[in-house]
């Protein structure tokens, strides 16, 4: 099974502040890497696809970027809806695993 | 608009089979491209992949549980049903349904075996105990 890492496992941030989440995979992966939101007690929701493609209706603060073993979230201009759990998926190969999660809380 | 909704059982006795049904509209299962699986998030913890089943009644399955799953459809009722044998107490999540899209073209690129969930049913949460 490819494992997936993300760093950090939760940081905490301010309204209008710019974040960064990791994720790493144990293989390459190519660009075949998903980025999830989940904000508490829903279910997650596809923010980016193929490392980089936004969702459609996904606001254009989330952005991703990364190939092979190595990928970034990056939200632009913290809102705050955006404090939820981030999780990053592999769909290289099956079993399509994802990360352990980034908590995203409030400063 | 796609919706999915999943149903069965809250509580399960440990070593009962746990029987899930997702009931979907919106879209077809008999479209090329399309699947719809399952995935669960034990109360805290990350989510883990279970099953999936694509419109060609092609079936992924996990393999560390794979000797416990089931995952078949019914295109007529657009409905897929999961059952996972012996049941445990670590079993115990919520189990989502997912509406999954294999293969897009994005940045002037195609990707035949990419895929995403790009729809999610609300879930629903299954406790294992006697």
């Amino acid at each position: 099974d490819i494992q997936m890492t993300q760093s950090p496992s939760s940081l905490s941030a301010s309204v209008g502040d710019r974040i960064t989440i990791t994720c790493r995979a144990s293989q390459s992966i190519s660009n075949y890497l998903n980025w999830y939101q989940q904000v508490p007690r829903k279910a997650p929701k596809l923010l980016i696809y193929a490392a980089s493609s936004l969702q459609s209706g996904v606001p254009s603060r989330f952005s991703g970027s990364g190939s092979g073993t190595d990928f970034t979230l990056t939200i632009n201009s913290l809102q705050p809806e955006d404090f939820a759990t981030y999780y990053c998926q592999q769909s290289y190969s099956p079993p399509w695993t994802f990360g352990q999660g980034t908590k995203v809380e409030i400063k | 608009q796609i919706t999915l909704k999943e149903s069965g059982p809250t509580l399960v006795k440990p070593t009962q089979t746990l029987t899930l049904t997702c009931t979907f509209s919106g879209f077809s299962l008999s479209t090329s491209g399309v699947g719809v699986g399952w995935i669960r998030q034990p109360p805290g913890k990350a989510l883990e992949w279970l099953a999936l089943i694509y419109w060609n009644d092609d079936k992924r399955y996990s393999p560390s549980l794979k000797s416990r799953l089931t995952i078949t459809k019914d295109t007529s009722k657009n409905q897929v049903v999961l059952t996972m044998t012996n049941m445990v107490p670590v079993d115990t999540a919520t189990y989502y349904c997912v509406h999954g899209r294999l293969g897009y073209c994005t940045g002037g690129s195609c990707y035949p075996d990419g895929q995403y969930f790009d729809y999610w049913g609300q879930g629903t949460l299954v406790t294992v105990s006697s």
